[in-house]
């Protein structure tokens, strides 16, 4: 069966300090990956998406970037974090046969 | 393009009383339809979805059903419980480079016994 991994789950990080999180995916072959951010009481915002290694779109222009070095691996960072880029990052996966997305556990990362 | 809009929260309801959550959609084409749910601290787990118009989908008590001509998909539960307290989320997708989803901005709803 298919799982997604989220770390770290928790995250305190002062203004200006780099930012990496991390997602993988087993249990499936090339999938289409995304990173969202929540912020508090907000809906969901698509930040980037990736429908194969070293191929990533972004969707709104911001302080983070992805990458994704291998199949099942997605990164999300920063060089200098912003107050403003506290909130929920929350993963997923999708792939051709199945009409859904499957979401991560979710980091929560709060800029100081 | 696409997107969707759901009813603004937050909604507060006692215990068994009837849920409607209201989520209308624009889309070019045939979209599917989805509510996923949020409990606190989580990630989004799939609540129930439906893929052409009339379909409905149903899990743990909650319906929607596809409504091409009103672009409908309200989510209803007969008789709501506590533990149903969560934020839901209604999106569509569509079967087109990197199968996007559109997510609504999400309606938090908490039971009370």
């Amino acid at each position: 069966s298919q799982t997604i991994h989220q770390w770290p789950a928790t995250l305190v990080q002062p203004v200006g300090s780099p930012l990496s999180l991390e997602c993988t995916v087993e249990g499936t072959s090339n999938p289409n990956l995304y990173w969202y951010r929540q912020a508090a009481g907000r809906g969901l915002q698509l930040l980037f998406y990736s429908v194969g290694i070293g191929q990533i779109s972004s969707e709104v222009p911001q302080n983070l970037s992805a990458s994704r070095p291998q199949d099942r691996q997605f990164i999300l960072s920063s060089k200098k974090l912003l107050l403003s880029d506290s909130g929920f990052y929350l993963c997923a996966w999708n792939d051709g046969a199945y009409n859904e997305q499957f979401f991560g556990p979710g980091t929560r990362l709060t800029v100081l | 393009g696409n997107s969707v809009t759901q009813m603004e929260g937050p909604v507060t309801l006692s215990e068994e009383a009837f849920l409607t959550i209201n989520c209308t959609y624009t889309a070019t084409g045939y979209p599917s339809l989805f509510w996923y749910v949020q409990y606190p601290g989580e990630g989004l787990q799939l609540l129930l979805k439906a893929t052409k118009a009339d379909d409905k989908g149903s899990n743990k008590g909650f319906e929607a059903t596809y409504r091409k001509e009103t672009t409908s998909f309200h989510l209803e539960k007969g008789s709501v419980q506590v533990s149903d307290s969560a934020v839901y989320f209604c999106a569509l997708t569509r079967l087109n480079t990197g199968n996007q989803f559109y997510f609504g901005t999400g309606t938090s709803l908490t039971v009370i016994p």
